[in-house]
């Protein structure tokens, strides 16, 4: 089946790391994606790694892989005030194009101070 | 240039209207896909053009439709409007020729909020 979990909230001190959790069904999708949505917008990529990785950074995202419990983690060093938004985990499906992605239900990042 | 465009940025309709949506790719791209965002039911995939084909769907009734031009621009089309249209419909587009993230970034405008009274 096609699903994907997420927590919907989380709240770090700014200049904390943040961690996003996500859990996903479908063992066999080939990529896995982080996207992000600030207020008034579409979604922007922010990360994605392939199914056989088991990490993979990008300056202060650090992309965790546990494909035998099927949980993704988004990891964000330093939290800025400008991180806020909501983070969607998203797969794509075996056989589907990169275009048709299933996606979690988000989880909201609150920065404070 | 340009981003992906989205028009109108708002539209309110009635229950039993139907409405069209625009969205304008980047220039190059001839892949476009259309997602409904909810608060209830997140980011659903609705379907995807090609070169004026669709090429993949989602579970959505036949009362959503849509289509591609020669320009890949792309429209969508929703009949008898009901209450729980309301949503963000969001369009992506991408090259579409490849299934390798690294050469199909996809990139999103910032959708037409649809509300249905």
């Amino acid at each position: 089946g096609e699903d994907v979990e997420q927590s919907l909230f989380l709240s770090v001190r700014e200049g904390d790391s943040s961690v996003i959790n996500c859990t996903y069904t479908d063992s066999s999708s080939t990529y896995l994606y982080w996207y992000k949505q600030e207020p008034g917008a579409g979604l922007q990529l922010l990360t994605y790694i392939f199914s056989n990785m088991d990490m993979k950074q990008d300056q202060r995202l650090t992309v965790l892989l546990n494909k035998k419990d099927k949980h993704l983690s988004l990891r964000i060093a330093d939290t800025q005030t400008g991180d806020s938004a909501i983070y969607f985990c998203a797969e794509t499906p075996p056989g589907s194009s990169a275009s048709k992605i299933i996606f979690g239900s988000g989880t909201r990042l609150s920065i404070r101070p | 240039k340009a981003g992906v465009t989205q028009t109108p940025r708002y539209l309110i309709k009635t229950r039993g209207q139907q409405v069209t949506l625009s969205c304008s790719p980047i220039s190059g791209h001839r892949s476009v896909s259309w997602y409904q965002q909810t608060p209830g039911q997140g980011l659903q995939f609705l379907f995807e053009y090609f070169s004026e084909t669709q090429r993949n769907k989602g579970n959505f009734p036949g009362r959503f439709s849509g289509r591609q031009f020669s320009n890949s621009r792309s429209e969508m089309n929703v009949s008898t409007l009901e209450l729980g249209d309301s949503a963000l419909y969001l369009c992506a587009s991408s090259f579409g020729l490849t299934g390798n993230p690294t050469n199909e970034k996809l990139f999103f405008g910032s959708g037409t909020q649809l509300s249905v009274l």
